[in-house]
């Protein structure tokens, strides 16, 4: 099973500010099937980008994904006080599995 | 435009059966390269994904819960429902139903949960 691990845990910025978020996997992942989530307080998760690198449909170009085999990085430019929130990697394999997650807060 | 929304119990006592359902609009689950999956989230957790059902009847499902969980597909009904086997408190979550979408790329494709329901929060009790 590939485990994917975030970091950081908890990342403290202020708007304006920009994110950098990482996901590590385990063993090597097509990036077609990386994708990642962004969750706010009491609601659904919302895809952000799938493909490692693609927007998903309404969302802002302030979103950045890259990286390939192990590595990759969720980039926020220019927070905006509605990013604060908690972000997840996810990939596909035979299965899905999910990171633990990283909280965006604010400073 | 697509929408799913969960349906079951909000308590369930530790041994019982979980039943949820997932009511979905907007797609077709007979239509080549759909797919509706679950994932839960325990209080304060990180999501975990449970299981998935695609156009073509193909099960999957999580190595750690497998033994446990059941999903189906009713086609004509626009529904998918998820059974877990005996219920435990460790089991307390929100869970979710996602639509599994899908692009192609190049000669392959590319997959994601793009909508998701609201999720229905089960307590074991």
């Amino acid at each position: 099973e590939i485990v994917l691990t975030q970091s950081p845990g908890t990342l403290s910025l202020s708007p304006g500010d920009r994110a950098t978020l990482s996901c590590r996997t385990s063993q090597s992942v097509d990036s077609r099937y990386l994708a990642w989530y962004q969750q706010r307080p009491g609601q659904a998760p919302r895809l952000l980008i799938y493909a490692a690198s693609s927007r998903a449909t309404g969302i802002p170009d302030r979103f950045s994904g890259s990286g390939s085999g192990t590595d990759f990085t969720l980039t926020i430019y220019r927070l905006e006080p509605e990013d604060f929130a908690v972000y997840y990697c996810q990939q596909y394999g035979s299965w899905y599995t999910f990171g633990q997650g990283t909280t965006l807060e604010i400073k | 435009q697509i929408t799913l929304k969960e349906s079951g119990p909000t308590l369930v006592k530790p041994t019982q059966t979980l039943t949820l359902t997932c009511t979905f609009s907007g797609f077709s689950l007979s239509s080549n390269g759909e797919g509706v999956g679950w994932v839960r989230q325990s209080p304060g957790k990180a999501l975990e994904w449970l299981a998935v059902v695609y156009w073509n009847d193909d099960e999957r499902y999580s190595p750690s819960l497998k033994d446990r969980l059941t999903i189906t597909k009713d086609t004509s009904k626009n529904q998918v429902v998820l059974r877990m086997t005996n219920m435990d408190p460790v089991d307390t979550a929100t869970y979710y139903c996602a639509h599994r979408g899908w692009s192609v790329f190049g000669i392959g494709r590319l997959y994601y949960f793009d909508y998701w329901g609201p999720g229905n929060l089960v307590t074991v009790s």
